[in-house]
Parts: C-alpha cells; structure tokens; sequence
C-alpha cells in the first residue's frame, strides 16, 4: 500500500527559528512535492523534485527551500520562520508516468 | 496559466440527499482531470479521475464526467452518507513538463443526519 509520512502532525515555532519538515515515501517514487494549504485559498504548490538532488520552484517558493539527498526523503526548509508561513504543509509523491499524487497526513506548522 | 474555479462552499446536505460539486477549468491541450477528497484531519486522497475527453471517473458512489466542451469535470453523488463529510478538491494536469498538479480552492460538504 502507498505511504507518505511527514515527520510531525503540529509545528510550533518561533519568529526567525530555521524550521525543517521531512517527508518520506516508501514507493521508490520519482517525484515529490510540497504544497502549502490555506482557507480559501486551496492548495499552492511550493517546490517539487523530479529526481535526487533536482529541484523546481512551484508556485510559491519565496521563503523556503528543500533538499533531496535520497530518494525517498524530501525536507522542505523555512530558513527565517514568519508568521505568515503559519500554514497546512502536505507532501505527496508520483511516478511517471502517472499523474495522481499520493499526500501525506500533512503538517500542521504554526510560527508565533 | 492553467486555472481550477469550483463552487464555494460549504454545501450542506441532508442525508441520502443528492450531490453536485461544480468545477470547470482553464487549461492548455488536453489535460486530466481529477477529484480529490480530504477528511477532517487527513492529508488528501484520489478519489477519482479521467484522463480524456467524454471519459466518466467513478469510485464509491461518486462520478464525474470530462466535457470538454463546456470545460466542466462537476463531482455527483445520488445519496450522500453522514460519512462524505470532508472537503473535496478539483485538479488538473496538463501534461507538460513535469505533470504538476493544479488545483481549486476546495468546497467543504457537510451531510447532517
């Protein structure tokens, strides 16, 4: 069965804190990616990776990077934590060439 | 740009009531279509999709249908259960570069008993 796990249910940080989410899929997938999710606002693609060590800025990238060393393992990084990064962050993961996306639970990150 | 508009919510429902989710989209080419569904709590699940025109998604009660002409993917139930309760996504592939997904703002159904 399909599994993407993110390392934490509930964040709470502080202003300015280096924040680091992880996620991790036992499929062997290829692709990964972060969204960040919001009311009223859906689901806002931040980065994604198509391969190990690759990376592609999504919709949103501006304040955050990511880091793929395996394969397996893709950790979204808010350098400088603020408050309006307060957020719903999900991961998900593909494999060409299917489309459909596989979420985790998600990270619930709120920065005071 | 691609781009997702779906009806906003939230839709409330008696249950065995039935169901319309409206969505319609913008999109170069040929895109797939998909739903997805969210649960209190959860992260998000396929819950159908179609990947042509004319194409019908189906699963566990819900279907959808790709009209390319009117560029619509609406999401129907015949009777919705207390369980449905969740928040359901419209999004689209289309094809290119990577296949990343673009995706609606979510429409909440909430089904009373």
């Amino acid at each position: 069965d399909v599994k993407v796990t993110q390392s934490s249910r509930y964040l709470v940080k502080r202003t300015g804190e280096k924040v680091f989410l992880e996620c991790v899929q036992d499929m062997d997938h290829e692709n990964m990616f972060w969204y960040r999710q919001d009311p009223g606002l859906g689901l806002r693609l931040i980065y994604f990776s198509y391969d190990v060590k690759m990376k592609e800025k999504g919709d949103i990238p501006e304040g955050y990077s990511v880091s793929r060393e395996k394969k397996e393992r893709f950790s979204l990084i808010l350098e400088s934590a603020s408050t309006n990064q307060t957020s719903m962050y999900l991961c998900a993961s593909s494999v060409p060439p299917h489309i459909e996306q596989y979420f985790g639970p998600g990270t619930r990150l709120t920065v005071t | 740009g691609n781009s997702v508009t779906q009806m906003e919510g939230p839709v409330t429902l008696s249950e065995e009531a039935f169901l319309t989710i409206n969505c319609t989209y913008t999109a170069t080419g040929y895109p797939s279509l998909f739903w997805y569904v969210q649960y209190p709590g959860e992260g998000l699940q396929l819950l159908l999709k179609a990947t042509k025109a004319d194409d019908k998604g189906s699963n566990k009660g819900f279907e959808a249908t790709y009209r390319k002409e009117t560029t619509s993917f609406h999401l129907e139930k015949g009777s919705v259960q207390v369980s449905d309760s969740a928040v359901y996504f419209c999004a689209l592939s289309d094809g290119s570069g990577y296949s990343t997904l673009t995706f609606g703002k979510g429409t909440m159904l909430l089904v009373s008993p």
